[in-house]
Formats: C-alpha cells, structure tokens, sequence
C-alpha cells in the first residue's frame, strides 16, 4: 500500500458544513493526488501535488481545495459540502510510473 | 474531459475461461496502466505498457497497445473466482492520470 493512510476513512455530514479529509505517507514521496470515485465515471482527479506548497487543479477541483504543509500531509477540503460531493475519496501517490492508492474516505453528505 | 471508456461495462464468465476487456482513450499517452479494484477496497496496479511497447505479458495477464487507434485490451487467461473485481485502464498524460469507467468482471465458480 506504500505506506497511505486516509482519515476519516468514513463521514457523515450536513450540506453547508465544511470537511477537510486527510492523506498521509511515509516514504517521501513527491507526487499526491485526490480523487473522487462515483457510480459510472469512474475515478476523477481533484486536486494534486508536485511538492510541498506545489499543487494544481484537476479534472473536477470546483467546491474543493488542497494544501500541502508537509511532504507526508495533503489535505482536501470541502469548504461547504453538498449533496453532491457524496462519494468515495482516494489519495494516490507515485512511485516509479505507477499510482499506488490509499483505502478510501466514504463521505456521506445529508 | 480526457477519460477512457473500458468496454464491456460487465462482463460474466465462467471458471477457467479467458476475460477480454478493452479501453479506449482521447489524447497522447506516455504509458497505459490496468489496476483492479475489489468491492469497496482501493485500486491495486496490475501492470503497465509504455507508449513504444505494443504487447506485455505478467503472469495471466495480457496487455495490448494500439496507439494509433488509442485502445488498449486486457486479456486474464484461466479466469478464477477470486479474479471477480472491477478493471480500470488509466492513461498518464504528463503525470496526471486518467481513468476509464471500469470493467465489472464476475468469474463463476
């Protein structure tokens, strides 16, 4: 799993609150990357990071934000959550070529 | 939005046969990767080919590369139960990778 850790890894919340979700590594690596998975699309870039305070938009970035302070932290925000941001997040790292994936975060919006 | 399309959306097989899943993408690639994704667990990376390698092999697993028609296939020789998960083929395109929609696979014991 190369050492990625996601919390929480399930949450519930109400529209209009905002929800910051955290992706942690241990081996230093430069690239992190968010992702939404939902029903028939797929996996879908967020966000991602090319190094400490490095970051840029994806595929589907509106109603979300990142930061990275740290090399092992990257977190994703929700400033005001909606209904439709009710999916599975993964975060995903690089080593070599390859993309190696956290376990997911199930967030839940009411 | 630069997203592959794997095809078939699910496919059923039985123990033993061969699965055959194709993906098809929008753009130049640098390399094209298969993960698989069991219920409700992060992907897990099967294998890559490079955008200069036309056919790859590991283990039971067979990949294809067309980029001239920018598809890819992926073929699981003597399908078992446990190979029961969804298939994704994603592409990386200057470090930012994109995914197709999945192949549900559903080996029958």
């Amino acid at each position: 799993d190369a050492g990625i850790t996601q919390s929480p890894r399930h949450k519930v919340t109400e529209t209009g609150t905002p929800v910051t979700l955290r992706c942690h590594q241990t081996e230093n690596h430069r690239y992190m990357y968010w992702y939404r998975q939902d029903p028939g699309h797929g996996l879908r870039l967020i966000h991602y990071s090319y190094g400490v305070k490095d970051t840029d938009k994806g595929e589907v970035s509106d109603g979300y934000s990142v930061s990275r302070s740290k090399t092992e932290d990257f977190l994703l925000t929700l400033e005001s959550a909606t209904s439709s941001q009710t999916s599975v997040y993964f975060c995903a790292i690089i080593q070599g070529d390859t993309q190696y994936f956290g376990p997911g975060t199930r967030l839940t919006v009411l | 939005s630069q997203q592959g399309e794997e095809d078939p959306q699910a496919l059923s097989i039985q123990e033993g046969e061969n699965a055959t899943m194709n993906c098809s993408y929008k753009t130049s690639i640098n390399n094209l990767q298969w993960y698989r994704q069991n219920s409700g667990r992060g992907l897990v990376h099967l294998i890559l080919i490079r955008s200069n390698e036309r056919e790859k092999h590991s283990g039971r697993l067979r990949v294809t590369l067309d980029t001239s028609k920018k598809s890819s296939s992926l073929l699981i020789t003597a399908s078992r139960a446990a190979d029961t998960a969804s298939y994704f083929c994603a592409t990386d395109v200057g470090n930012q990778f994109y995914f197709g929609t999945g192949t549900s696979l559903t080996v029958i014991p």
